[in-house]
Parts: structure tokens; sequence; C-alpha cells
């Protein structure tokens, strides 16, 4: 069973299309990390996110906590080739002490 | 800067047999991590240590071993190998301290690829 689940599992579009992803969890969380990983490589942080109702904006991607630290969103615009990669979710308990991963979205994007 | 590094890279074990994996952090953080990824399960949390001389269990432990005598260096064991145990590996090293808001990041190594024959 995930306690992280994520949507969808896969995503292929086009360069310039824009989409979104998913991460849901029945559990509450005191934060919630973006990371993206590229084959052969350990994941990268692309952001953490604190508050319900958060959104933060990283270039062309914008995050956003759900307002009850459930769940997150991850939106990107005109999407590019160099956005493909593995993008995985990352629920915080105890204020750090415990990182759960959901099981990713695998993204490509076709120029 | 080094970060974080992990060896070997690939190791291809039979049933039975044992090996070490080894990580280092040249960043001197308190916490390390033992995660093994899964095509499609996200990364599963093994061990983790808050600091040299502490470890704890993760999700995952059973037929893994940890041990942190220092800052730096945190090797996972693997004793009597089996199948179930292919997997890629990743440590991963965290600064900040229990109780903060907003966890800081985690740095990752390249990865470990094991398979059990």
């Amino acid at each position: 069973t995930q306690l992280l689940e994520q949507s969808p599992q896969f995503l292929s579009i086009q360069e310039g299309e824009n989409l979104t992803v998913y991460c849901n969890s029945s559990s509450v969380f005191s934060s919630l990390q973006w990371y993206r990983q590229e084959p052969g490589e350990g994941p990268v942080l692309l952001v953490t996110v604190v508050t319900g109702g958060e959104v933060k904006k990283l270039k062309r991607l914008t995050f956003q906590f759900g307002d009850a630290r459930k769940d997150s969103s991850l939106h990107i615009t005109a999407a590019q080739p160099g956005d493909t990669g593995l993008y995985l979710c990352a629920g915080v308990r105890n204020y750090g002490q415990n990182f759960v991963f959901g099981p990713g979205t695998r993204l490509s994007v076709l120029p | 800067n080094a970060g974080v590094t992990q060896t070997p890279k690939f190791r291809i074990l039979k049933i039975g047999q044992s090996m070490t994996l080894q990580c280092a952090q040249d960043m001197n953080h308190n916490y390390m991590y033992w995660y093994r990824q899964d095509p499609g399960m996200g990364l599963k949390l093994i061990y983790y240590s808050v600091g040299a001389g502490i470890t704890d269990k993760g999700e995952v432990p059973n037929g893994y071993n940890v041990s942190r005598s220092t800052t730096e260096d945190f090797p996972l064991r693997l004793e009597l190998a089996a199948p179930s145990q292919t997997s890629v590996y990743f440590c991963a090293s965290r600064s900040g301290t229990s109780g903060s808001v907003g966890a800081g990041e985690l740095f990752f190594g390249e990865g470990s690829r094991l398979t059990v024959l």
C-alpha cells in the first residue's frame, strides 16, 4: 500500500504543451518536497512547500500544497525536452525525521 | 564538490553472498539515509542515521545492516544476498535538526545497481 499516490504514472507530451501531475495521500505531512530524477542519477530537489495552500513558482514550474497538507500538484507550462525525467513527491513527517516517497510520474517531452 | 559518493556503481552477486555498499558525504551532514528504488515503487527507506553512533530501521530493513562510526560514512551491508534484493540503492544525506519546519534538502548519490542471481 502506497502512502503517497502519484498520477499519472506515465506521461508523454509534445514540446510546448502544458501538463499537471498530482501527489495525493490520506496522511498529513509537515511539508512536501518535489524531486526530479534523470536516468542513472539520484533525485534532485526542485522545491519544498510547507504551508497549506502555498503556491511556489520555479520558472515554468508551479507547485501547490493542498489546504489540508495532504496533497500537492506540479504544473509545467510550455514543456521542453529538458523537463523529461521522473518526478517524485516526498511527504515529510516528524519535521524531517522521515521522508515518504511516492512512486513517481515518468514524463517524456518529445521535440 | 563531491557531495554524496557511492561505491560500487554496479555489482552482480550470487545468492548467499555478502557485500557492503559504501556511502560517504563531505558536507558534514548529521542525517544519512539508505533507500532502495524498484520500478514503479518509488524510494523505500531501509535504514537511517541521525548522527555518528545512532542508527534506526526504516520501512524495509530485513536482510540489511548499517553502521555509522563517523559523520562522513554510512555503509550498508547485505548479508546472504537474495534475488529480492536486486534493486538500485541510493544513499542520501541532509543537514538540519529534528524539529525544524520545512525539512532540508536531501542530497543523493548516483546510486548503486545491484543484481542478485
